[in-house]
């Protein structure tokens, strides 16, 4: 099947500084990936749509020079949170498309970050 | 601007019973369907999904689709506490590549 992974599970760093969560797909290549926050106990919010080779769609109310996120080859788009402050923790999740066309996606296992 | 609904539940049943997970679409153009489970602290995995009105097969897990009454359900046959989890009903965005979630059931499955 399509496997999707993160990098880091988790993460810890102190206010103010950058973070960067990559996101690969394994065995397939993905012309579109997603990236989600879910805070807990609610439900998966679509930050942005990342496409290879050029910029990022990103939704109604996500600031794009705070969540950079680039799509540089077909397996691969990192989302860097910059300046993180304590209310960007959260559960961020990454999702790939198998085949251009597919409206499935498959989710990678998601990395946690806490901001001190 | 599509809509997808979905009671939140929890939905509680017995180990052995059916679980009915329900959700409604307000697009009558839309044409795929998705439900995908959410273990507590962990990402959504896909469980299946379903393009034609009926019924769809899969082990214990059965979707149902009813086009002209904007559902689609999840059936869950001899429940397990393992399917203890939040299920996500999702279609795709139009004319876009993302998926429109519902905010999920979560389902509790108890011995």
């Amino acid at each position: 099947g399509a496997v999707v992974s993160q990098h880091p599970s988790r993460v810890i760093c102190k206010s103010g500084t950058s973070v960067k969560i990559e996101c690969r797909s394994l065995d397939f290549q993905a012309t579109t990936m997603f990236w989600y926050r879910q805070f807990p106990k609610k439900s998966l919010m679509l930050m942005a749509t990342s496409n290879e080779g050029s910029k990022a769609t990103y939704e109604q109310g996500v600031e794009k020079d705070k969540f950079l996120i680039n799509h540089a080859s077909l397996t691969l788009s990192t989302l860097t949170v910059t300046s993180a402050h304590p209310e960007d923790s959260s559960f961020y999740i990454c999702s790939a498309i198998l085949r251009w066309g597919s409206e499935t996606q498959y989710f990678g296992p998601g990395t946690r970050l806490l901001v001190l | 601007q599509k809509e997808v609904e979905q009671n939140s539940g929890p939905l509680s049943v017995p180990e052995g019973a059916i679980a009915s997970l329900n959700c409604t679409y307000s697009d009558r153009g839309s044409q795929s369907f998705f439900w995908y489970r959410q273990y507590s602290g962990k990402s959504p995995e896909l469980i299946m999904f379903i393009y034609s009105n009926g019924d769809k097969e899969d082990g214990r897990f059965t979707a149902q689709l009813n086009k002209a009454s904007q559902y689609v359900s999840l059936l869950i046959r001899d429940s397990q506490p393992s399917d203890s989890a939040t299920y996500l009903c999702a279609v795709p965005g139009g004319n876009t590549d993302k998926l429109i979630f519902g905010t999920g059931t979560r389902l509790q499955v108890f011995p």
